[in-house]
């Protein structure tokens, strides 16, 4: 069956400290794959996709970069974290294209 | 741009009655995918049921049932005998062929004892 990884599952950061969180799925094969931010009692903000190796769009700009150097792990980062950064981030990945999404237990990151 | 309109920021319901949730979208297309998905205080997204639009028969997973009116654009979830572990927030989604999974801002329910 299909699993899919996210950590860390907390994170206290500085501003201006470099970022990186990681995702990886299991149990399948060229899957597509999202980083999403979510609020504190708000909606989900989709931050990046992927539909393979090296392949990545950018849904917002924004002080954050994502890549997927292998085809079941998918990468978040930034160079200096704002204050603005803090919140709950979540992967996701998806098997086609009307497939519902499968989430990962999120990392809540909280810059200070 | 499809969108996806949830009206009820909150609800609250009793324990065994049953609750209703809203959720509307737009859309210009015939073939595509609902999905209700569940957020508990864990903050974990669970998947609670899906709906293929070329369906006409509404799904049903144990206590959670949807009513769809697919000429309404409306895409309703029923929570049948609320148990105290159904408080969660509570997001409507869309999907079409090639695009992304779009979401509504969500329903805070809150079952009370």
């Amino acid at each position: 069956s299909q699993t899919i990884h996210q950590w860390p599952a907390t994170l206290v950061q500085p501003v201006g400290s470099p970022l990186s969180l990681e995702c990886t799925v299991e149990g399948t094969s060229n899957p597509n794959l999202y980083w999403y931010r979510q609020a504190a009692g708000r909606g989900l903000q989709l931050l990046f996709y992927s539909v393979g190796i090296g392949q990545i769009s950018s849904e917002v700009p924004q002080n954050l970069s994502a890549s997927r150097p292998q085809d079941r792990q998918f990468i978040l980062s930034s160079k200096k974290l704002l204050l603005s950064d803090s919140g709950f981030y979540l992967c996701a990945w998806s098997a086609g294209e009307f497939s519902g999404y499968t989430f990962g237990s999120g990392t809540r990151l909280t810059v200070v | 741009a499809q969108t996806v309109t949830q009206s009820q920021p909150e609800m609250s319901v009793q324990e065994a009655e049953t609750v209703t949730l809203s959720c509307t979208y737009d859309t210009s297309e015939s073939n595509y995918y609902l999905f209700w998905y569940k957020q508990p205080p864990s903050r974990q997204m669970i998947l609670v049921i899906r709906q293929e639009a070329y369906k006409q028969q509404n799904a049903t997973e144990n206590r959670f049932s949807v009513n769809f009116q697919k000429a309404a654009k409306s895409f309703s979830l029923k929570i049948s005998d609320s148990q105290l572990g159904d408080t969660a927030m509570y997001f409507c989604a869309f999907r079409n062929a090639g695009n992304m999974l779009t979401f509504g801002g969500g329903t805070r329910l809150m079952v009370k004892p």
